[in-house]
């Protein structure tokens, strides 16, 4: 069974610029989890897409968003790139209904120049 | 809030030797907890998991205890090898409401031969 997909895997921005990123989710997976790995600041939670919907979002700013289709998989988008945006995005799966244990793809490293 | 406290890294340890890294969270209500492995460069691959008080999660020689008294679930290993070397993310999450991870910062293990 194939695991998270993500891409791509590095992506080169300048600032001012928008990022967009994707994930397609373990086949039959409907929950979809965006999350920032920035150097010095760990692990912090982005968004959460369910049923194509956006349930829950962390604390980032609006600019930061994205969205989910009808097969489930999912674009985060970055307008207006930052410097501090660079980092390494990660998205994880999981079924709503039946799991807590969500499965992490490997990763977009974004660089903000 | 929900919070996931870790020891500061890196640990550096010979192969064949013991390892515990500790772990201690504050929730709110009733959480299940997990421990995570990123090798350099890939993503998050889940270790292991407890979902309830006094569960005991285990996979490839590592374990934990679910301690809801000392609201902890330390990370052991009784043999490291050098392939163990990685860092290690304790987490938790509460099946209702927010359902992200909340991470610690992470703990870096070094394993030499």
């Amino acid at each position: 069974e194939a695991g998270v997909t993500q891409s791509p895997t590095h992506l080169i921005k300048t600032r001012g610029q928008q990022a967009t990123l994707r994930c397609s989710p373990i086949s039959g997976h409907t929950s979809v989890y965006w999350y920032q790995q920035a150097l010095g600041l760990g692990l912090q939670f982005l968004l959460w897409y369910d049923e194509g919907e956006e349930r829950n979002r962390g604390n980032f700013p609006p600019r930061f968003s994205g969205r989910q289709f009808p097969n489930y998989s999912s674009e985060l988008n970055v307008n207006a790139l930052e410097l501090e945006d660079s980092a390494l995005y990660l998205c994880a799966s999981n079924d709503r209904e039946y799991q807590e244990t969500q499965y992490f793809g490997p990763g977009t490293r974004l660089l903000v120049l | 809030g929900d919070s996931v406290t870790q020891m500061e890294g890196p640990v550096t340890l010979s192969e064949e030797a013991f390892l515990t890294i500790n772990c201690t969270y504050t929730a709110t209500g009733y959480p299940s907890l997990f421990w995570y492995v990123q090798y350099p460069g890939e993503g998050l691959q889940l270790l292991l998991k407890a979902t309830k008080a006094d569960d005991k999660g285990s996979n490839k020689g590592f374990e934990a205890t679910y301690r809801k008294e000392t609201t902890s679930f330390h990370l052991e290993k009784g043999s490291v090898q050098v392939s163990d070397s990685a860092v290690y993310f304790c987490a938790l999450s509460e099946y209702t409401g927010r359902r992200a991870l909340t991470f610690g910062s992470g703990t870096r293990l070094q394993v030499q031969p």
